[in-house]
């Protein structure tokens, strides 16, 4: 079983286009993440959520919009995608908030490119 | 603001020797250093975490130090293998260390010869 899944795995789109990537845990983590990694393979927070509530949101454009029906799925909804968009986009999980206390679980990534 | 940096370049480095990996963090002083491993087109996989009071981690052949002083861990894999071969990412919890939040290198590319 896989612990961490999104979809899909590769999106291709024009720039101007709004489209969904989801992510689904079967860990029974409180705590989920989404990731950006771009071209030069920085890996970058986006947001994070610990039992469907918003505790991270760093300074991402408010295009991005996050949402967490339940504990074990959060999706990310990017409106008006643009260029500098295209990245690998990863969603994570762990146990709970306790800062660097406890290790994330990575989904295989969203590859993400704007045309 | 918290800076991790990791040697950029990629290490090479002969199958059966030991690899060693640097990690040096700024302004901050974090309570747990992670380490993750990284395969092209695929997500991080945790292998280790340190706590500061901590000065040595070990798994199987991966042995990690964390030097509050220096400011720096090291992260040392034995007896290397070609499978060995990845990118490794350090990660550090930033201030307040109640979100969950890492902060991650940008890795360094390990490639080992047989």
């Amino acid at each position: 079983d896989t612990a961490v899944s999104q979809t899909p795995k590769y999106l291709v789109t024009q720039m101007g286009n709004d489209k969904s990537i989801k992510c689904e845990q079967n860990l029974g983590h409180d705590t989920m993440y989404w990731y950006k990694q771009d071209s030069k393979k920085f890996l970058k927070i986006m947001f994070s959520y610990n039992n469907k509530e918003l505790i991270i949101n760093e300074t991402v454009p408010n295009r991005f919009s996050p949402k967490s029906p339940d504990k074990a799925h959060l999706n990310l909804h990017i409106n008006s995608l643009e260029l500098g968009d295209s990245a690998v986009y990863f969603c994570a999980s762990s146990p709970g908030l306790a800062g660097g206390a406890y290790e994330q679980y990575f989904g295989p990534g969203t590859r993400l490119t704007v045309t | 603001s918290q800076k991790i940096e990791q040697n950029s370049e990629a290490l090479n480095i002969q199958e059966g020797k030991t690899a060693t990996l640097t990690c040096n963090y700024t302004n901050y002083s974090p309570a747990y250093l992670q380490w993750y491993r990284q395969d092209p087109g695929r997500g991080p996989v945790f292998l280790l975490l340190i706590r500061e009071n901590e000065k040595e981690k070990r798994k199987e052949r991966l042995k990690v130090t964390f030097d509050t002083t220096l400011k720096q861990s090291l992260f040392h894999i034995t007896a290397s293998q070609p499978a060995d071969s990845a990118t490794y990412l350090c990660a550090l919890d930033p201030p307040p260390g109640n979100t969950g939040k890492l902060i991650f290198g940008q890795g360094t590319t390990l490639q080992v010869k047989p």
